[in-house]
């Protein structure tokens, strides 16, 4: 099956800064991927869509000037968490879409704010 | 609206023993994607299955089952002689057209030896 590639795996950062995540699709072009939020012991709850090459839409109460979105080439997508704090840690998992509209999931990025 | 329910938040069985794992799901699409993912500890999404809605038929793989029900929108997982290893959080899934999913709240498998 497709390979979609999430990094970091883990990342601990100090309030107040801001961190990227990267979601790449290996062997397929993603023109839409999504991102999705878990809270511990929670469901998966979507954040927004990314589409390449345009603003990504989020779903309703995601600020979008707090997770900044970008979806630059058919490969990739950004997660900027900016200006981190405590209860911005999270599981962060990305999904890509490939041609045959099949969704496939990257690791998961678990985000500690200290 | 959309909605997919997992009535059961925990399930606790001994090893070899049959489980079942509930899923309900509400949609107005005619055509809609259901899904089963496995979550262990590590955190990653492993996908089990994906049913078209106009596949009705019942899917078996190995020790896995699914029972597709469109009449009481119902999509139940069953696993055959439960292991240890099949202890994970499992999530039942329904795809919007746009490509969302929608993922019911899941449910804890704790498979004992």
């Amino acid at each position: 099956g497709a390979v979609v590639s999430q990094h970091p795996s883990r990342v601990i950062c100090k309030s107040g800064t801001s961190v990227k995540i990267e979601c790449r699709s290996l062997d397929f072009q993603a023109t839409t991927m999504f991102w999705y939020r878990q809270f511990p012991k929670k469901s998966l709850m979507l954040m927004a869509t990314s589409n390449e090459g345009s603003k990504a839409t989020y779903e309703q109460g995601v600020e979008k000037d707090k997770f900044l979105i970008n979806h630059a080439s058919l490969t990739l997508s950004t997660l900027t968490v900016t200006s981190a704090h405590p209860e911005d840690s999270s599981f962060y998992i990305c999904s890509a879409r490939d041609q045959e509209d099949e969704a496939f999931f990257g690791q998961g990025t678990r985000l500690t704010v200290v | 609206a959309q909605k997919v329910t997992q009535a059961q938040t925990e399930i606790s069985v001994v090893e070899k023993e049959d489980v079942t794992l509930d899923c309900v799901y509400e949609t107005r699409d005619t055509t809609y994607y259901l899904f089963w993912y496995k979550q262990p500890p590590s955190g990653e999404l492993v996908f089990l299955i994906r049913r078209n809605s106009f596949d009705e038929q019942n899917e078996i793989s190995g020790r896995y089952s699914w029972n597709f029900q469109k009449s009481t929108s119902s999509f139940n997982f069953t696993i055959t002689a439960s292991q240890v290893v099949d202890s994970a959080v499992y999530f039942c899934a329904l795809e919007m057209w746009e490509g969302k999913l929608i993922f019911g709240q899941g449910t804890e498998l704790s498979v004992k030896p």
